[in-house]
């Protein structure tokens, strides 16, 4: 069964600090990789999307990274602001078997960046 | 382009009541699928619906139960309400399985508190 894990649950910065967000999944066999950003009570924000034979994708100051052999990929925010505090959420896309149309999520990352 | 709608956005329940909430996927989207996430609990996957058939669903009891209309909307309805059914309730969309290079669409959510 797929599981994902995000490191680290929860964490504080200061404004204009470069970070890193991680997640890993136990089962390689993926069709996609997809980082979302939650508000507080709000729905999902699809914020990148990797394909399985893409190493990385890019929008503006986020940077995804994906590898898949070993079950790995790396969300990189730089220049943070106070406006990216939110849960960052991981999500893997099955490409077989019964499981196949459901995404597996990790639990989350709860980002706060104070000016 | 409209996104996923979901409707009502919050309901308040009595215990042992039925509910039904409403998902419109984006124009062009086949399959809908159904989320739950409870506090503390993480995103749970519910159903799965494409062309108007129940293609997966999860680990949840009977008396959640769904369908999609031609029009690939959706309804989710859950029957004899416990309090434990308290929680966020994400509709997602997609285009048709095959096409890799897409990923899934949140709407905003329903916020269904059984008291």
């Amino acid at each position: 069964k797929q599981e994902v894990t995000q490191i680290p649950a929860a964490l504080s910065v200061p404004e204009g600090e470069n970070l890193v967000l991680n997640c890993s999944f136990t089962d390689s066999a993926i069709y996609n990789l997809q980082w979302f950003r939650q508000d507080p009570g709000k729905g999902l924000t699809s914020l990148l999307l990797i394909q399985s034979s893409q190493r990385e994708q890019t929008s503006g100051r986020l940077n995804a990274s994906l590898d898949k052999s070993s079950g790995r990929s790396t969300l990189y925010i730089a220049a943070s602001q106070p406006g990216d505090s939110a849960t960052y959420l991981c999500a893997v896309r099955p490409d077989r078997g019964s499981t196949l149309g459901r995404l597996y999520f990790g639990r989350g990352t709860q980002l706060t960046v104070w000016p | 382009e409209a996104g996923v709608t979901q409707s009502p956005t919050h309901l308040i329940k009595t215990r042992g009541q039925q509910v039904t909430l409403r998902c419109s996927p984006i124009s062009g989207h086949t399959s809908v699928y159904w989320y739950q996430q409870a506090l503390g609990l993480g995103l749970q996957f519910l159903l799965w619906y494409d062309e108007g058939e129940e293609r997966n669903r999860g680990n949840f009891p009977p008396r959640f139960s769904g369908r999609q209309f031609p029009n690939y909307s959706s309804e989710l309805n859950v029957n004899a309400l416990e309090l434990e059914d308290s929680a966020l309730y994400l509709c997602a969309s997609s285009v048709d399985l095959l096409v890799r290079n897409y990923g899934y669409t949140f709407g905003s959510g329903t916020r269904l508190t059984v008291v």
